[in-house]
C-alpha cells in the first residue's frame, strides 16, 4: 500500500497571504495525483487532478505541482471560503490512499 | 447537473448489518466506476472500496475486505456497499463518489453507527 503523508498538519496563515501544502507519497505514483478540500460538515470537494490541473469551477488561485512522489498544493491568496482541511489522495495503484490532511486555519 | 444520494445508514449493533444504497444522476453511471470512502468521526478519508463501470472488477481496502461487498445495478443507476460483521471501528460517514482522475463527486454520506 502506498502511503501518503502531509505537511503540516496544521498551517496557519492570514487573509490574503499565500499557503504551500506538501503530500509526499512513499512511492511514485506519477502525476497520478489529486487534492480535495473539505469544509466542516460537507463533504469533500475535488480541487486537482493529474497534479497540477484545476478542476471544473475551481479558482486560479489553487495550483498544484510536482510528479513521482513529491507534491505540492498552493493557494496564492487565501480567502476566507479556503479556510478547511485539505488531502491529497493516489490513483496510480490500488488500494487508493489518501493523505491525513492539512488544516488551513486563520492566523 | 450530477448528483450522488446515500442513504440507508443508521445505528447497529456490533457484528451487525447493513445495506448502503448511492443514486446517482446526471451523468452516463455505466461508464464510469464508482467508489466508497468513509470518515470515522473527527478524523480523516479512508478509501473503502471500488468497482468498474460494468461491475466485474472490485477492489476493497484491507480493513474491510471479507466483511464488506460492492456492486451496482446499472439499470437502476444504483451503488450498494453491504457492510456485515460490523464493528465499532466501523462507525464513519459513508460518501460514494464518481471517479475520474480521482473522484470528481461525491454524495453528502451516509451516517453508520456501531454501538450496542
Amino acid at each position: 500500500e502506498i502511503v501518503m503523508t502531509q505537511s503540516p498538519a496544521t498551517l496557519s496563515v492570514s487573509p490574503g497571504e499565500r499557503a504551500t501544502l506538501s503530500c509526499r507519497a512513499s512511492q511514485s505514483v506519477s502525476s497520478n495525483l489529486a487534492w480535495y478540500q473539505q469544509r466542516p460538515g460537507q463533504a469533500p470537494r475535488f480541487l486537482i487532478y493529474g497534479a497540477s490541473t484545476r478542476a471544473t469551477g475551481i479558482p486560479a488561485r489553487f495550483s498544484g505541482s510536482g510528479s513521482g512522489t513529491e507534491f505540492t498544493l498552493t493557494i496564492s491568496s487565501l480567502q476566507s471560503e479556503d479556510f478547511a482541511v485539505y488531502y491529497c489522495q493516489q490513483y496510480n495503484n490500488w488500494p487508493r490512499t489518501f493523505g491525513q490532511g492539512t488544516k488551513v486555519e486563520i492566523k | 447537473e450530477v448528483q450522488l444520494v446515500e442513504s440507508g445508514g443508521g445505528l447497529v449493533q456490533p457484528g451487525g448489518s447493513l445495506r448502503l444504497s448511492c443514486v446517482a444522476s446526471g451523468f452516463p453511471f455505466d461508464s464510469y466506476a464508482m467508489t466508497w470512502v468513509r470518515q470515522a468521526p473527527g478524523k480523516g478519508l479512508e478509501w473503502v472500496s471500488g468497482i468498474s463501470n460494468s461491475g466485474d472488477i472490485t477492489y476493497y481496502a484491507d480493513s474491510v475486505k471479507g466483511r464488506f461487498t460492492i456492486s451496482r445495478d446499472n439499470s437502476k443507476n444504483t451503488l450498494y456497499l453491504q457492510l456485515n460483521s460490523l464493528r465499532a471501528e466501523d462507525t464513519a460517514g459513508y460518501y460514494c463518489a464518481k471517479n475520474w482522475g480521482g473522484f470528481d463527486y461525491w454524495g453528502q454520506g451516509t451516517l453508520v453507527t456501531v454501538s450496542s
